[in-house]
């Protein structure tokens, strides 16, 4: 079935590091999106980018399709960025097949 | 900026009666879905609405488990007879097309004793 792997599962930062999270997926895509679930278990829409470059603030996002994969970039980390991050992938159905996420702490 | 509500945020009931969770998509998105979370995986796909139907569904969506849309606005998820393993987080969502953007409500945190 579709395969979304997303790395590091876990990801401890001092404030003010940047990082970088990785989803490699293993069919083609239509659609991609990123996520954050905060600590109350809501699902914030980051970036919707099936293809290309996005930024937004200290976030950024590259979808290579062609290579299957997407990085979500962050600068200068907040306490308040902490949370899991979940990539999803959109195929030829309708539905998203989210990937494990990665689960991201920023110490003060 | 329009969002997905759902209510109630939480819900307690006991093993074997029916809960009915509600979600009021964005006004004028055309695709309705139902996603669940079990404590600390991820999020698995329910079923896909479109032009009052079932458009997809998931091995998880089996007979007890309903979907209506009973007007203009609420998207329902009727879940007849609970069990234990039906304790999550549902969220529900929507998107303008098939192949757009989707965005989540808030979730219903389903609690089953």
């Amino acid at each position: 079935g579709i395969q979304v792997e997303q790395s590091p599962p876990d990801l401890i930062l001092q404030e003010g590091a940047n990082s970088t999270l990785r989803c490699n997926f293993s069919d083609s895509v239509n659609n991609l999106q990123w996520f954050h679930q905060n600590p109350w278990g809501q699902l914030i829409n980051l970036f919707y980018i099936p293809s290309g470059t996005k930024q937004n603030g200290r976030l950024s996002a590259t979808t290579v399709a062609t290579e299957r994969y997407s990085l979500l970039y962050i600068s200068s980390s907040q306490t308040t960025d902490s949370g899991v991050y979940f990539c999803a992938r959109q195929g030829g159905s309708e539905k998203l097949v989210f990937g494990k996420g990665t689960k991201l702490t920023v110490n003060p | 900026e329009p969002e997905v509500t759902q209510t109630p945020s939480h819900q307690v009931t006991q093993m074997g009666q029916e809960v009915i969770l509600r979600c009021v998509p964005i006004s004028n998105h055309l695709y309705f879905y139902w996603y669940r979370q079990i404590l600390g995986q991820k999020v698995e796909f329910l079923v896909s609405f479109y032009n009052n139907e079932i458009s997809e569904k998931s091995e998880i969506f089996d007979d007890q488990f309903s979907v209506e849309r009973p007007d203009g606005s609420n998207f329902t998820l009727k879940i007849r007879s609970t069990k234990l393993e039906d304790s999550a987080m549902y969220f529900c969502a929507s998107s303008a097309g098939a192949r757009t953007e989707a965005f989540f409500g808030q979730g219903t945190r389903l609690t089953v004793v």
